[in-house]
């Protein structure tokens, strides 16, 4: 069985500050997609990295895969209060096999 | 924009009855899937469908089932709700040829059984 391991749970900061959140596994991925979902909402697709060691920029949010495709980082920059929400990371091993192994997210709290 | 929608954002049943849950999602998209998410326990996968009238499996399909009538249309039935039902649920769905099966989230449905 695949298993995503995030880090930290939970994270309170204040507006400003820099933050980073870790997805780790066992397991090699075809790839690695981060989502965003806000209070009483469904996700919402971030960013999608396929290429070990690739580093993605999405504004002040920069995504990263590891060498080896078994993690990923996200770090927040500057983090403000429309960042707040719970961040899922999923891998998806490729092939014919449909499913996503998700995380159990982490919940962040941007404080103004 | 694409777009998948659920047909009730809250619902409230009664112990025993039988609950359906509509998802329509309008990218032609082969495949669909239904989540429940639950604090602590992150989304879990009930049942996922690839086309039209075919269905597997996820991770925790006991006490549910789905239809797959239509290709835009992917439905979860609790045949007899129980109070352990009571969840998040969502809905997504992807293009089957798609290269990393991102996923395209409805806004949920957060059902009550009392």
């Amino acid at each position: 069985t695949q298993l995503l391991e995030q880090s930290p749970q939970f994270l309170s900061i204040q507006e400003g500050e820099n933050l980073t959140v870790y997805c780790n596994s066992s397991s090699v991925f075809s790839s690695l997609q981060w989502y965003r979902q806000e209070p009483g909402e469904g996700p919402v697709l971030l960013v999608t990295v396929v290429t070990g060691g690739e580093v993605k920029k999405l504004k002040r949010l920069t995504f990263q895969f590891g060498d080896a495709r078994k993690d990923s980082s996200l770090h927040i920059t500057a983090a403000q209060p429309g960042d707040t929400g719970l961040y899922l990371c999923a891998g998806y091993s490729g092939g014919s096999n449909y499913k996503l192994t998700f995380g159990k997210g982490t919940l962040l709290t941007v404080n103004p | 924009d694409v777009k998948v929608t659920q047909s009730s954002r809250y619902l409230v049943k009664r112990t025993g009855e039988k609950v359906f849950l509509e998802c329509v999602q309008d990218m032609d998209h082969e495949n669909m899937f239904w989540y429940r998410q639950d604090p602590g326990l992150g989304l879990r996968l009930i049942y996922f469908s690839y086309d039209v009238k075919m269905k597997e499996k996820g991770d925790i399909p006991e006490g549910y089932s789905v239809s797959r009538e239509k290709k835009e249309r992917f439905s979860l039935i609790l045949e007899s709700a129980s109070t352990n039902q009571t969840s998040m649920y969502l809905c997504a769905s992807s293009f089957k040829l798609g290269a990393h099966n991102e996923q395209f989230f409805g806004p949920g449905t957060r059902l009550t059984v009392l």
